[in-house]
Parts: C-alpha cells; sequence; structure tokens
C-alpha cells in the first residue's frame, strides 16, 4: 500500500514563475491537507480538501497561493509569481476521515526561489 | 488564533539519559497527536491522546494528555541515538481537521 507521493521532490523556480506541487493521498484516503514548513521552524497549516472541494483555506495567503483536488488525479498546491519568502519545505498530509484521526504525511517538496 | 508551545526548543543529551518535551495550548484541545521527524525528513505519526489525563506508552516513550486537555507532555527513557529529531505536539480542537503543530523540540543524542 503506497503512502501518500509528493512531487516533483526538489523544485528551483526563479522568482515571478509559478510552482506546483503535486500530492497522492494514500490509497482510501479523501482528505488531503497542505502545511508549509520554513527552515528550522514548525508546520503551519495552510489548506484542507476533500475531493472537488476546499474545506478549509484559513492558512493560504490571500493572493498567488491556491490548491485543489479534482475528482481525478492528484491535488495541486499552485504558488503564482513566487518570491524568496516562498522558499519553504511542503507537505501534504491524507487521513481517511477528518475526525479525530491521524494525518500520514508525504515526502514533501521543497521549494527554492532564486 | 490557537497557539500550541513546545519547551525546550531543543535538548541534547548523552545516550541513556531521559528526555521530556512539553507542550501547552491556548485553547482546550479535543485531542493531541505527537509526530517525529527526522533531518531532512518528513513528520511521523507517533501517538494519539483523546481522554483527559490520558497516559499511553510505546516502549521508552510516555505520553500524557493534562487534565485540563490543554497541555501534553512526551518523555523518552534511556534515550539512544535513534531518537534524534524533531518532536512535534499537534492539536485538534473538535471537529476542525485543522491541526496547529506546536514549535517542534528539537532534541539531539550524543555518545
Amino acid at each position: 500500500n503506497a503512502g501518500v507521493m509528493q512531487n516533483p521532490r526538489h523544485l528551483v523556480r526563479r522568482r515571478g514563475q509559478e510552482a506546483r506541487l503535486r500530492c497522492s493521498p494514500m490509497k482510501g484516503h479523501s482528505h488531503v491537507y497542505w502545511y508549509r514548513q520554513l527552515p528550522e521552524e514548525g508546520l503551519k497549516f495552510m489548506v484542507y480538501l476533500q475531493k472537488e472541494n476546499i474545506i478549509d483555506e484559513s492558512g493560504m495567503p490571500k493572493e498567488r497561493f491556491s490548491a485543489e483536488f479534482p475528482k481525478e488525479g492528484p491535488s495541486i498546491l499552485r504558488i503564482q509569481q513566487v518570491v524568496r519568502g516562498d522558499s519553504a519545505a511542503y507537505f501534504c498530509a491524507s487521513s481517511p476521515s477528518p475526525i479525530v484521526y491521524e494525518q500520514y504525511f508525504g515526502p514533501g517538496t521543497r521549494l527554492t526561489v532564486t | 488564533g490557537q497557539q500550541v508551545m513546545q519547551i525546550p526548543q531543543y535538548q541534547h543529551v548523552q545516550e541513556g539519559e531521559d528526555f521530556t518535551t512539553y507542550c501547552n495550548s491556548s485553547t482546550t484541545l479535543s485531542n493531541i497527536q505527537w509526530y517525529k521527524q527526522r533531518p531532512g525528513g518528513h513528520p511521523v505519526f507517533l501517538i494519539q491522546l483523546v481522554k483527559s489525563g490520558e497516559v499511553k506508552k510505546q516502549k521508552r516513550l510516555t505520553f500524557q494528555f493534562g487534565e485540563a486537555k490543554k497541555n501534553s507532555s512526551l518523555h523518552i527513557t534511556a534515550t539512544q541515538t535513534t531518537d534524534v529529531g524533531t518532536y512535534f505536539c499537534a492539536g485538534n480542537t473538535g471537529t476542525a481537521s485543522k491541526l496547529t503543530f506546536g514549535t517542534g523540540t528539537r532534541l539531539q543524542v550524543t555518545l
């Protein structure tokens, strides 16, 4: 049973470009969460999605960031016009249920903006 | 908004010594989870506590959830070099799916 998959594992973008991060949840999991981790810091919640729905995006910056989880295919976190401050590790997690349940994390995408 | 703090930020112990990290939430939690993240790795779920005053053990690790459900602790007995990493608590406030992660405690173990 494959775990949570994320790609790419490393992504380098120049300022102003777009970054697309993909996450495939564990089989049977329909709840996906995105977190951002700055170097030497904790994880900050960004967004929670179910298939075709954004449930909670209270942690998402208002501009340049968007997320989706289509009926078919992986969840995508999209960052437009990246800036140096976007450099971080972005982790995706999935769970079979949103209530009182552990989250399984993917290996993360390390985004570097030059 | 909800804040979850952990102390200490960093601890360096010699192998065989004990280690404790403390987690404090600004709000009452419905449950608390603990994760371990190795350097360069991703968070890995360790345990979940739900009941007030709950204590759970996993081999050398002991987890406690406070009576008021606002604090928690993780104690490691006789640390080993394999315990190296950052330990995060993460709180959930009920039906909300959002986990609020603590600031983390980085553990370094040397021989």
